[in-house]
Protein backbone atom coordinates (compact mmCIF):
# COMPACT_ATOMS: atom_id res chain seq x y z
CA UNK A 1 0.00 0.00 0.00
CA UNK A 2 0.89 3.52 -0.52
CA UNK A 3 0.79 6.36 2.53
CA UNK A 4 2.13 10.14 2.52
CA UNK A 5 2.28 11.47 5.67
CA UNK A 6 2.78 15.37 5.73
CA UNK A 7 2.84 15.78 9.98
CA UNK A 8 2.86 19.48 9.81
CA UNK A 9 -0.61 20.58 9.30
CA UNK A 10 -0.50 24.34 9.75
CA UNK A 11 2.68 26.30 9.76
CA UNK A 12 2.73 30.33 10.06
CA UNK A 13 5.87 32.17 9.59
CA UNK A 14 6.58 35.89 9.10
CA UNK A 15 7.69 37.27 4.96
CA UNK A 16 11.36 36.22 4.48
CA UNK A 17 12.05 33.39 6.73
CA UNK A 18 12.74 30.09 5.34
CA UNK A 19 10.61 27.46 5.88
CA UNK A 20 10.87 23.74 5.58
CA UNK A 21 7.41 21.04 4.82
CA UNK A 22 8.05 17.49 5.76
CA UNK A 23 7.21 14.92 3.62
CA UNK A 24 7.45 10.97 4.69
CA UNK A 25 5.78 8.21 2.02
CA UNK A 26 5.66 4.83 2.85
CA UNK A 27 5.55 2.14 -0.58
CA UNK A 28 6.78 -1.44 -1.47
CA UNK A 29 7.57 -0.69 -4.99
CA UNK A 30 11.44 0.01 -5.83
CA UNK A 31 10.32 2.73 -8.78
CA UNK A 32 7.78 5.24 -7.37
CA UNK A 33 7.52 9.13 -8.37
CA UNK A 34 7.29 11.82 -5.82
CA UNK A 35 5.32 15.15 -6.17
CA UNK A 36 4.77 18.30 -4.79
CA UNK A 37 1.67 20.49 -5.68
CA UNK A 38 0.11 23.75 -4.20
CA UNK A 39 -3.11 24.82 -3.65
CA UNK A 40 -4.29 28.48 -3.63
CA UNK A 41 -7.25 29.91 -2.06
CA UNK A 42 -8.74 29.49 -5.74
CA UNK A 43 -8.43 25.96 -5.10
CA UNK A 44 -6.99 24.33 -8.80
CA UNK A 45 -3.79 22.37 -7.87
CA UNK A 46 -1.06 23.41 -9.21
CA UNK A 47 2.16 20.84 -9.62
CA UNK A 48 5.52 22.02 -8.77
CA UNK A 49 7.89 19.12 -9.21
CA UNK A 50 8.43 15.65 -9.85
CA UNK A 51 10.88 13.28 -8.54
CA UNK A 52 11.94 9.80 -10.16
CA UNK A 53 12.71 7.57 -6.84
CA UNK A 54 16.26 6.57 -8.53
CA UNK A 55 17.38 10.01 -8.88
CA UNK A 56 18.51 11.58 -5.61
CA UNK A 57 20.01 14.85 -6.71
CA UNK A 58 18.21 17.66 -4.88
CA UNK A 59 16.71 20.37 -6.92
CA UNK A 60 16.47 23.74 -6.52
CA UNK A 61 14.02 26.26 -8.53
CA UNK A 62 14.50 29.80 -7.67
CA UNK A 63 13.33 29.98 -3.76
CA UNK A 64 12.31 26.32 -3.84
CA UNK A 65 14.40 23.30 -3.26
CA UNK A 66 13.48 19.81 -2.68
CA UNK A 67 15.85 17.17 -0.42
CA UNK A 68 15.10 13.86 -1.61
CA UNK A 69 16.32 10.93 0.77
CA UNK A 70 15.21 7.36 0.43
CA UNK A 71 16.99 6.25 3.30
CA UNK A 72 14.53 7.96 5.06
CA UNK A 73 11.48 8.09 2.66
CA UNK A 74 11.42 11.73 2.70
CA UNK A 75 10.52 14.09 0.21
CA UNK A 76 10.87 17.70 1.99
CA UNK A 77 10.32 20.72 0.26
CA UNK A 78 11.89 24.09 1.24
CA UNK A 79 10.89 27.86 0.68
CA UNK A 80 13.41 30.43 0.49
CA UNK A 81 12.79 33.85 1.62
CA UNK A 82 9.35 33.44 1.68
CA UNK A 83 6.11 35.56 0.38
CA UNK A 84 2.75 36.37 1.46
CA UNK A 85 1.91 34.60 -2.25
CA UNK A 86 3.39 31.94 -1.02
CA UNK A 87 0.36 31.31 1.45
CA UNK A 88 -1.29 28.19 0.20
CA UNK A 89 -1.86 24.25 1.32
CA UNK A 90 1.07 22.05 -0.38
CA UNK A 91 0.31 18.21 -0.83
CA UNK A 92 3.11 15.73 -1.78
CA UNK A 93 2.26 12.93 -3.64
CA UNK A 94 3.68 9.48 -4.55
CA UNK A 95 2.69 7.84 -7.42
CA UNK A 96 3.86 4.01 -8.30
CA UNK A 97 5.49 3.15 -12.08
CA UNK A 98 2.72 2.06 -13.58
CA UNK A 99 1.64 3.61 -16.36
CA UNK A 100 -1.19 5.72 -15.91
CA UNK A 101 -0.98 4.71 -11.86
CA UNK A 102 -3.07 7.35 -9.86
CA UNK A 103 -1.50 9.81 -7.21
CA UNK A 104 -1.67 9.51 -2.98
CA UNK A 105 -1.57 12.06 -1.35
CA UNK A 106 -0.39 12.95 1.89
CA UNK A 107 -3.63 15.80 4.27
CA UNK A 108 -1.39 18.92 2.96
CA UNK A 109 0.34 21.36 5.13
CA UNK A 110 -1.48 25.05 5.04
CA UNK A 111 1.24 27.54 5.10
CA UNK A 112 0.67 30.92 5.81
CA UNK A 113 3.42 33.67 5.71
CA UNK A 114 2.30 37.13 7.20
CA UNK A 115 3.90 39.99 5.94
CA UNK B 1 -2.51 26.16 -24.57
CA UNK B 2 -5.62 26.36 -22.08
CA UNK B 3 -6.22 24.74 -19.53
CA UNK B 4 -8.04 21.82 -17.92
CA UNK B 5 -11.42 22.95 -17.47
CA UNK B 6 -14.51 21.85 -15.39
CA UNK B 7 -18.12 22.66 -15.30
CA UNK B 8 -20.37 24.08 -13.01
CA UNK B 9 -17.40 25.17 -10.50
CA UNK B 10 -19.86 25.13 -7.91
CA UNK B 11 -23.53 23.06 -7.39
CA UNK B 12 -25.84 22.88 -4.74
CA UNK B 13 -28.46 20.23 -4.88
CA UNK B 14 -30.95 18.51 -2.55
CA UNK B 15 -30.06 15.08 -0.92
CA UNK B 16 -31.44 12.61 -3.49
CA UNK B 17 -31.23 14.63 -6.55
CA UNK B 18 -28.95 13.68 -9.83
CA UNK B 19 -25.84 15.68 -10.47
CA UNK B 20 -23.09 15.60 -13.71
CA UNK B 21 -19.91 16.87 -13.37
CA UNK B 22 -18.05 18.06 -16.93
CA UNK B 23 -14.16 17.94 -17.08
CA UNK B 24 -12.03 19.08 -20.66
CA UNK B 25 -8.80 17.89 -20.24
CA UNK B 26 -5.80 19.87 -21.85
CA UNK B 27 -6.16 18.81 -25.50
CA UNK B 28 -3.38 16.17 -26.28
CA UNK B 29 -3.84 14.37 -23.23
CA UNK B 30 -5.18 11.05 -23.43
CA UNK B 31 -5.30 10.47 -19.94
CA UNK B 32 -8.48 11.45 -17.47
CA UNK B 33 -8.40 11.21 -14.05
CA UNK B 34 -11.30 12.09 -11.78
CA UNK B 35 -10.16 12.53 -7.40
CA UNK B 36 -12.50 13.89 -4.53
CA UNK B 37 -11.07 16.37 -1.79
CA UNK B 38 -13.07 17.22 1.11
CA UNK B 39 -12.57 19.76 3.50
CA UNK B 40 -9.30 19.49 5.19
CA UNK B 41 -8.28 16.81 3.19
CA UNK B 42 -6.15 15.77 0.34
CA UNK B 43 -7.79 14.51 -2.91
CA UNK B 44 -8.30 11.23 -3.22
CA UNK B 45 -8.63 9.20 -6.22
CA UNK B 46 -12.11 7.78 -7.90
CA UNK B 47 -11.42 6.79 -11.30
CA UNK B 48 -9.31 7.10 -14.08
CA UNK B 49 -9.33 7.18 -18.39
CA UNK B 50 -6.53 6.34 -21.36
CA UNK B 51 -8.57 7.36 -23.98
CA UNK B 52 -12.11 6.05 -23.47
CA UNK B 53 -11.44 3.36 -21.56
CA UNK B 54 -11.70 3.14 -18.17
CA UNK B 55 -8.95 1.41 -16.80
CA UNK B 56 -9.34 1.63 -13.13
CA UNK B 57 -12.27 2.34 -10.39
CA UNK B 58 -11.19 3.46 -6.71
CA UNK B 59 -13.54 1.59 -3.89
CA UNK B 60 -14.87 5.32 -3.36
CA UNK B 61 -16.69 5.02 -6.36
CA UNK B 62 -20.05 3.47 -5.06
CA UNK B 63 -22.49 2.25 -7.55
CA UNK B 64 -24.30 5.82 -7.29
CA UNK B 65 -21.47 6.87 -8.95
CA UNK B 66 -20.85 6.81 -12.84
CA UNK B 67 -18.02 8.52 -14.81
CA UNK B 68 -17.87 8.07 -19.33
CA UNK B 69 -15.31 9.73 -21.44
CA UNK B 70 -17.61 8.46 -24.43
CA UNK B 71 -14.65 9.86 -27.16
CA UNK B 72 -12.12 10.07 -25.51
CA UNK B 73 -12.01 13.33 -24.79
CA UNK B 74 -14.04 14.90 -22.31
CA UNK B 75 -15.40 13.60 -19.38
CA UNK B 76 -18.85 13.21 -17.27
CA UNK B 77 -19.09 12.42 -13.86
CA UNK B 78 -22.86 11.85 -12.48
CA UNK B 79 -23.30 11.24 -9.15
CA UNK B 80 -27.82 9.59 -8.30
CA UNK B 81 -29.13 9.80 -5.45
CA UNK B 82 -26.82 12.50 -3.93
CA UNK B 83 -26.25 12.13 -0.09
CA UNK B 84 -25.00 14.99 2.35
CA UNK B 85 -21.54 12.99 2.23
CA UNK B 86 -21.05 13.54 -0.89
CA UNK B 87 -20.20 17.38 -0.73
CA UNK B 88 -16.65 17.61 -1.66
CA UNK B 89 -14.50 19.06 -4.34
CA UNK B 90 -14.62 16.93 -7.23
CA UNK B 91 -11.40 17.44 -9.75
CA UNK B 92 -10.73 16.28 -12.61
CA UNK B 93 -7.10 16.18 -13.82
CA UNK B 94 -5.10 14.91 -17.01
CA UNK B 95 -1.75 13.91 -18.35
CA UNK B 96 -0.18 12.50 -21.57
CA UNK B 97 3.13 10.45 -22.63
CA UNK B 98 3.86 6.98 -23.04
CA UNK B 99 5.56 5.13 -19.97
CA UNK B 100 5.55 6.97 -16.13
CA UNK B 101 7.66 9.80 -16.73
CA UNK B 102 4.72 12.55 -16.61
CA UNK B 103 2.65 14.38 -14.20
CA UNK B 104 -1.07 15.35 -13.76
CA UNK B 105 -2.62 18.48 -14.53
CA UNK B 106 -5.40 19.72 -12.61
CA UNK B 107 -8.49 21.72 -13.19
CA UNK B 108 -10.23 24.44 -10.41
CA UNK B 109 -12.71 21.76 -9.15
CA UNK B 110 -16.14 21.57 -9.10
CA UNK B 111 -17.57 21.99 -5.64
CA UNK B 112 -20.87 20.10 -5.08
CA UNK B 113 -23.31 20.95 -1.87
CA UNK B 114 -25.64 18.70 -0.79
CA UNK B 115 -28.54 20.42 1.62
Amino acid sequence: AQKVTQAQTEISVVEKEDVTLDCVYETRDTTYYLFWYKQPPSGELVFLIRRNSFDEQNEISGRYSWNFQKSTSSFNFTITASQVVDSAVYFCALRRETSGSRLTFGEGTQLTVNP
Amino acid sequence: DTGVSQDPRHKITKRGQNVTFRCDPISEHNRLYWYRQTLGQGPEFLTYFQNEAQLEKSRLLSDRFSAERPKGSFSTLEIQRTEQGDSAMYLCASSSGAGANYEQYFGPGTRLTVT
